[in-house]
């Protein structure tokens, strides 16, 4: 993998479903990778930075995982909630240099 | 503490129009960024500022874009003229240390 893949890009799902979402990165050079939220019309908040391999984060429902080793990271959300609604990003940084974004997955929570 | 700031939040121009965006971070960062977000990707950055040097620009087109950051704290990017495939996000952010924290953007639009 040579760029930043997120899946699915997009995501429905009833209020109090659990859901994940994937973001695969290139696995040599790893400096850190950030996972940020975007609400529509409002600046992309950070949830995670994870820098170490097998690294596990957890923020109330949201938590994250790190494989450094096979390039990936998963982000799950435990009993959604509408207020979850947003683009939720992935950014990767090589050798501390600049980030480079995923597309981000739409996540959409209906009551 | 106060976020990154940014004006104006919308921007409707038509194509061969010029536009600047402005940015202020957050007190005390001397790093600033400037994302460009296309609808259905990653932002990607386009100029960082150490201070009021520049860092990387290597993907600005310089034909069109330019940005300043005078004394090292307020910012500006401005695009002359605009194409229609500059419609996009533009997103400020600064940082400290390793964590980048994000304004809401600037969504131009140009027709």
């Amino acid at each position: 993998i040579l760029n930043v893949e997120q899946s699915p890009q997009s995501l429905h799902v009833q209020e109090g479903d659990s859901t994940n979402f994937t973001c695969s990165f290139p696995s040599s050079n790893f400096y850190a990778l950030h996972w940020y939220r975007w609400e529509t019309a409002k600046s992309p908040e950070a949830l995670f930075v994870m820098t170490l391999n097998g690294d596990e984060k957890k923020k109330g429902r949201i938590s994250a995982t790190l494989n450094t080793k096979e390039g990936y990271s998963y982000l799950y959300i435990k009993g959604s909630q509408p207020e979850d609604s947003a683009t939720y990003l992935c950014a990767f940084r090589e050798n501390n240099n600049d980030m480079r974004f995923g597309a981000g997955t739409r996540l959409t929570v209906k009551p | 503490e106060a976020g990154v700031a940014q004006s104006p939040r919308y921007k409707i121009i038509e194509k061969r129009q010029s536009v600047a965006f402005w940015c202020n971070p957050i007190s005390g960062h001397a790093t600033l960024y400037w994302y460009q977000q296309i609808l259905g990707q990653g932002p990607k950055l386009l100029i960082q500022f150490q201070n009021n040097g520049v860092v990387d620009d290597s993907q600005l087109p310089k034909d069109r874009f330019s940005a300043e950051r005078l004394k090292g704290v307020d910012s500006t990017l401005k695009i002359q003229p605009a194409k229609l495939e500059d419609s996009a996000v533009y997103l400020c952010a600064s940082s400290l240390r390793d964590e980048q924290y994000f304004g809401p953007g600037t969504r131009l639009t140009v027709t």
